[in-house]
């Protein structure tokens, strides 16, 4: 079964500092992939990136950037230079490429509220 | 409108009442979720639409009924709630039902008294 940890359940930093965000999954699947999203106060989710299990290298979208090593099961995220506009919830999410019932599941873990003081 | 649209955003209801969520998605795809989103746990999956079929049911009571007539739109019916079903609703769409990332409303925020 699949299962996605955020063992960071809140953190908090000031303005301008980095912050990485850990995701450590759990598969037994070879092809899979894995999803960050953010949920601001306002409630929906919004997704940020989609990586597949063969794809390792980093990538890196203007302040924001994701380590993926499939060595340590982890996709972490890495917020640069941080803002408070970026004070969220952050869920990290696998999916495999087996289906459960008659559907892909995308499994969440608990997420990690991020709080950026100005 | 663009993206997922949900109404209401907030709901209190009575456990004899009867409420429907209504979901809206302005995107063109196929695929359209239900997640219970309740307090210091994971996000729950609870029905899957394709196509307007259901594909999914992860063990919810019947006192949650979906409904989805057609691709864009998505129907969660509540009857005879309990208190423990206080949560944030949430729909959600995709291209497809496979890998394709999902595109969330801003749910619906139910309080059952």
């Amino acid at each position: 079964a699949q299962k996605v940890t955020q063992a960071q359940t809140e953190i908090s930093v000031v303005e301008k500092e980095d912050v990485t965000l850990d995701c450590v999954y759990e598969t037994r699947d070879t092809t899979y992939y894995l999803f960050w999203y953010k949920q601001p106060p306002s409630g929906e989710l919004v997704f940020l990136i989609r990586r597949n299990s063969f794809d390792e290298q980093n990538e890196i979208s203007g302040r924001y950037s994701w380590n993926f090593q499939k060595s340590t099961s982890s996709f972490n995220f890495t917020i640069t230079a941080s803002q408070v506009v970026d004070s969220a919830v952050y869920f990290c999410a696998l999916s495999e490429d087996t289906w459960s019932g008659s559907a892909r599941q995308l499994t969440f873990g608990s997420g990690t509220q991020l709080t950026v003081l100005p | 409108e663009t993206g997922v649209t949900q109404t209401p955003r907030h709901l209190v209801m009575g456990m004899t009442n009867k409420k429907s969520l209504k979901c809206e998605q302005h995107l063109g795809h196929n695929a359209m979720y239900w997640y219970k989103q309740s307090a210091k746990k994971p996000l729950e999956l609870m029905f899957v639409y394709s196509l307007e079929e259901r594909v999914e049911n992860n063990s919810v009571p019947s006192r949650f009924s979906p409904e989805c007539p057609n691709s864009s739109h998505l129907f969660l019916h509540l009857h005879t709630l309990q208190p423990e079903d206080s949560a944030l609703y949430l729909c959600a769409s995709s291209q497809g039902l496979g890998l394709d990332e999902q595109y969330f409303g801003p749910g619906t925020r139910l309080t059952v008294t």
